[in-house]
């Protein structure tokens, strides 16, 4: 059985602080690692993918990824209220992708 | 404008009946899903399709059934043996998956399914 575990929240944290995000995952043969947004109520917003080992910044976010001990974070810099929403990871297992439960932020003003 | 359109937004079935969900793409993807999704769960993979004419079960498919004729449309069908359907239904797609490209999916609307 393929998992990729998240903490579920919430994770509340003050506007302009940095909120950081994380995810386990079971199969170390996994190449691709997603980050996806969702508002209540939406559908999921890819917002960052990565595929090496280390860090990847794209504006207020980063994802990290250490394949060695199988986790995949998502730091969000100065964090603003719009953030709050919950954060899907997702994992790719050969042509399918399979998601964590995700962590609910809450960025308080 | 390129996209992922699912119809309708919100849909209410009786018990016994059969319901199809629709989702269209005009982006050029090979590949497309369906998910399903209930209260703070994960998304769980229902059906996926890679190419026309062929679809693959994912991990939840009981009760549900799917066709793919045109690269286009990948509409979902949930049948009257799916004994719980209440859910957030979304489909997806993504870029031909089998050239070794990486699977970034993307997701339409979503459509959400109430049984009476």
């Amino acid at each position: 059985q393929k998992e990729v575990e998240q903490n579920s929240g919430p994770l509340s944290v003050p506007e302009g602080a940095i909120a950081s995000l994380n995810c386990t995952y079971s199969d170390r043969g996994s190449q691709s690692f997603f980050w996806y947004r969702q508002y209540s109520g939406k559908s999921p917003e890819l917002i960052m993918s990565i595929y090496s080992n280390g860090d990847k910044e794209d504006g207020r976010f980063t994802a990290q990824l250490n394949k060695a001990s199988q986790y995949v974070s998502l730091l969000i810099r100065d964090s603003q209220p719009s953030d709050s929403a919950t954060y899907l990871c997702a994992v790719e297992y050969g042509n399918k992708l399979v998601f964590g439960a995700g962590t609910i932020l809450r960025v308080k003003s | 404008d390129g996209g992922i359109t699912q119809s309708p937004k919100y849909l209410f079935r009786k018990e016994g009946q059969n319901v199809t969900l629709s989702c269209e793409q005009n982006l050029n993807h090979d590949a497309m899903y369906w998910y399903r999704q209930d209260p703070g769960q994960g998304l769980r993979l229902i059906y996926y399709s890679q190419i026309v004419n062929d679809f693959q079960k994912g991990d939840i498919a009981e009760g549900y059934s799917v066709s793919r004729e045109k690269k286009e449309s990948f509409p979902l069908t949930v049948t009257s043996a799916q004994k719980n359907p209440t859910a957030f239904y979304l489909c997806a797609s993504s870029i031909d998956v089998t050239s070794g490209t990486y699977n970034e999916q993307f997701f339409g609307p979503g459509t959400r399914l109430t049984v009476l």
